[in-house]
């Protein structure tokens, strides 16, 4: 089986950087995943690596090391918008593995 | 585009009932998988519908079950209601590009009484 361990709280002011890290025990698997979702919505994807290394998408970057099975996704510049959680999923394209979550506040 | 169809977006069940959900993807996305999201399990997967076609199941008892049409709308039923069934029943679908990106819809919320 596959599982993923993630924090389950994390709570920044508004412009800090939060870094979420996510360690996972798997067989094997295509890559890591990211997505926020807000308050019980639709997760809506953040970010994908495939391959080792650090892939910047805007004001978010996600990095993956398979040989430490870690990962992690970094905010910068945080916003209030960023305020929800952040779920770390590992499968193949169509079936993932989540992490538990990550809960991020942001305080003004 | 529309986005990932689903519903309805709440509905409330007894137990021993049973419960149809729809989601209609993206169009031209033939991939259909569902999610159960509870706050104790967090996010499982449930199953996998590709051209009609179950590829791939997850760890769910088979009062579970799913289907999908040939214009690649999805349905899943679950029997004889638990209580713990209570949950978000999140639909995503997939373009096939390998890119890692699934597309949910806004869930299904179902509660059980």
């Amino acid at each position: 089986g596959q599982s993923l361990e993630q924090p389950s709280e994390v709570t920044a002011v508004e412009g800090a950087i939060v870094q979420i890290n996510c360690t996972y025990q798997t067989s094997g698997f295509y890559g890591l995943s990211w997505y926020q979702q807000h308050d019980g919505g639709a997760p809506t994807f953040l970010s994908y690596n495939a391959l080792d290394g650090l892939e910047e998408t805007g004001r978010f970057s996600s990095f993956l090391s398979r040989s430490d099975s870690y990962g992690y996704l970094l905010l910068q510049e945080l916003q209030m918008k960023d305020s929800a959680s952040y779920f770390c999923a590992v499968g193949n394209d169509y079936k993932l593995s989540f992490g538990a979550g990550t809960t991020v506040t942001v305080r003004a | 585009k529309a986005g990932v169809t689903q519903t309805p977006r709440y509905l409330i069940k007894t137990r021993g009932q049973q419960v149809t959900l729809s989601c209609s993807p993206i169009s031209g996305h033939r991939s259909v998988s569902w999610y159960q999201q509870t706050p104790g399990q967090g996010l499982q997967f449930l199953f996998e519908y590709f051209s009609e076609t179950q590829r791939n199941k997850g760890n769910f008892p088979g009062r579970f079950s799913g289907r999908q049409f040939s214009n690649s709308r999805s349905e899943m039923n679950v029997s004889t209601l638990e209580l713990g069934d209570s949950a978000l029943y999140l639909c995503a679908s997939y373009d096939g590009t390998g890119d890692g990106e699934l597309f949910f819809g806004e869930g299904s919320r179902l509660t059980v009484l």
